[in-house]
């Protein structure tokens, strides 16, 4: 069974500084998508960021990126310049068959001013 | 707006009780999910539907069941309701049920069971 691992509960970070949010996954299969989504106080889940594993490049949706290291199964969302707004739960997540998703735990981000 | 709507968005009933949670896709798209995020679950995978027809089942009790519409919405049904039931339902959906297709989730709605 496909388990995604979010090591880090809760991560700070000061406006317009960088944060990377950590996610480690384990599956079998060698074609997978990997996601990064955002719940902020509404809970609302909001798309972030996806990457497709047979895609060597990284992702990049604005200031939002992704760090993909297939062999060591890893995916860690980086944020530049952060602000305010982006103050919420993170969810890593990877998709198995179908287009199920597995969550990981969770890392909630607070942005300081 | 993700374009996918779910009703209600709260709702607390007792314990034993019965209720239905109705969902809306995103206009065009065939597949529906039913997640459940709870306190000591986390965010769980409960059923997908794509075009009126069960695709996948993940953790969903026996007491729950659902189904996909011709017109596409689709319901949660939920019965004989427990406390630890409590949660936030999100509906969610996508163009097709295949991989790699995105898929957004609506507002949820937050059951209590009381």
């Amino acid at each position: 069974a496909q388990t995604v691992t979010q090591s880090q509960p809760e991560m700070s970070v000061q406006e317009a500084e960088t944060v990377t949010l950590s996610c480690t996954y384990d599956t079998s299969e060698s074609d997978y998508y990997l996601f990064w989504y955002k719940q902020p106080p509404s809970r609302q889940m909001i798309l972030v960021i996806r990457q497709e594993a047979y895609k060597q490049q990284n992702a990049t949706e604005n200031r939002f990126s992704v760090n993909f290291q297939k062999a060591a199964k890893s995916f860690s969302l980086k944020i530049s310049d952060s602000q305010l707004g982006d103050a919420a739960m993170y969810f890593c997540a990877q998709e198995t068959s179908g287009s199920r998703l597995t969550f990981g735990e969770g890392t909630q981000l607070t942005v300081n001013p | 707006d993700s374009g996918v709507t779910q009703t209600p968005k709260h709702l607390i009933t007792a314990t034993g009780q019965r209720v239905t949670l109705r969902c809306s896709p995103r206009s065009g798209d065939l597949s529906v999910y039913w997640y459940q995020q709870s306190l000591d679950q986390g965010l769980q995978f409960l059923i997908q539907y794509y075009n009126g027809e069960e695709r996948a089942k993940g953790n969903i009790l026996e007491r729950f069941s659902a189904q996909q519409f011709p017109d596409l919405h689709s319901e949660l049904n939920l019965s004989s309701l427990e406390l630890g039931d409590s949660a936030l339902y999100f509906c969610a959906s996508s163009p097709l049920g295949s991989s790699g297709n995105t898929i957004y989730f609506g507002e949820g709605s937050w059951l209590t069971v009381v």
